[in-house]
């Protein structure tokens, strides 16, 4: 069966500070991948998606930015982090169907 | 601007009820449409998917969609406390299996 990873679970960081989330995917091979965030209040917004190793389509223009170096690994960037990048950032991926199963998620603070 | 509206919340009902949960879609194209649950705290878990005019049921839940008039709703029979969540609506939105989120309802079934 599919299994999905996500680490850290929570992390606090200072403005200013660099970002690096990682996600992997075990029990499937040439999934889609997703990153999503999740801010108090507000409904999933998709920053990124990938349909293969170095292919990454980025759906909002902000300081984030991401990277699929293997199959099942995306990961997620920032050089400086803003207040505004605190939320609930959440990998997710897809396979033959158009299902998208989730991962734990990480839990961002920016201070 | 696709867009995904869900009906105001949040909803409360008393164990036993049936909870309706309605949604909305802009995008005509859609063919896929999701379900997922999120306790608070938690990541999006997938419940019902849809892809045909008509209902779906799979135990408690039943899925309907009417694509003509761009509906989309979930029904849950004899409500328990534990169904105590966010659900969210999710309409495919094109290629490469991404979806739109709505910002989810949130139930609460009173023992």
């Amino acid at each position: 069966s599919q299994t999905i990873h996500q680490w850290p679970a929570t992390l606090v960081q200072p403005v200013g500070s660099p970002l690096s989330l990682e996600c992997t995917v075990e029990g499937t091979s040439n999934p889609n991948l997703y990153w999503y965030r999740q801010a108090a209040g507000r409904g999933l917004q998709l920053l990124f998606y990938s349909v293969g190793i170095g292919q990454i389509s980025s759906e909002v223009p902000q300081n984030l930015s991401a990277s699929r170096p293997q199959d099942r690994q995306f990961i997620l960037s920032s050089k400086k982090l803003l207040l505004s990048d605190s939320g609930f950032y959440l990998c997710a991926w897809s396979g033959l169907g158009n299902e998208q199963f989730f991962g734990p998620g990480t839990r961002l603070t920016v201070l | 601007q696709k867009e995904v509206e869900q009906n105001s919340g949040p909803l409360s009902v008393p164990e036993g009820a049936i909870a309706s949960l309605n949604c909305t879609y802009s995008d005509r194209v859609s063919q896929s449409f999701f379900w997922y649950r999120q306790y608070s705290g938690k990541s999006p878990e997938l419940i019902m998917s849809i892809y045909s005019n008509g209902d779906k049921e799979d135990g408690r839940f039943t899925a309907q969609l009417n694509k003509a008039s761009q509906y989309v709703s979930l029904l849950i029979r004899d409500s328990q406390p534990s169904d105590s969540a966010t659900y969210l609506c999710a309409p495919e939105s094109g290629a490469n299996s991404k979806l739109t989120f709505g910002k989810g309802i949130t139930l609460s079934v009173r023992p």
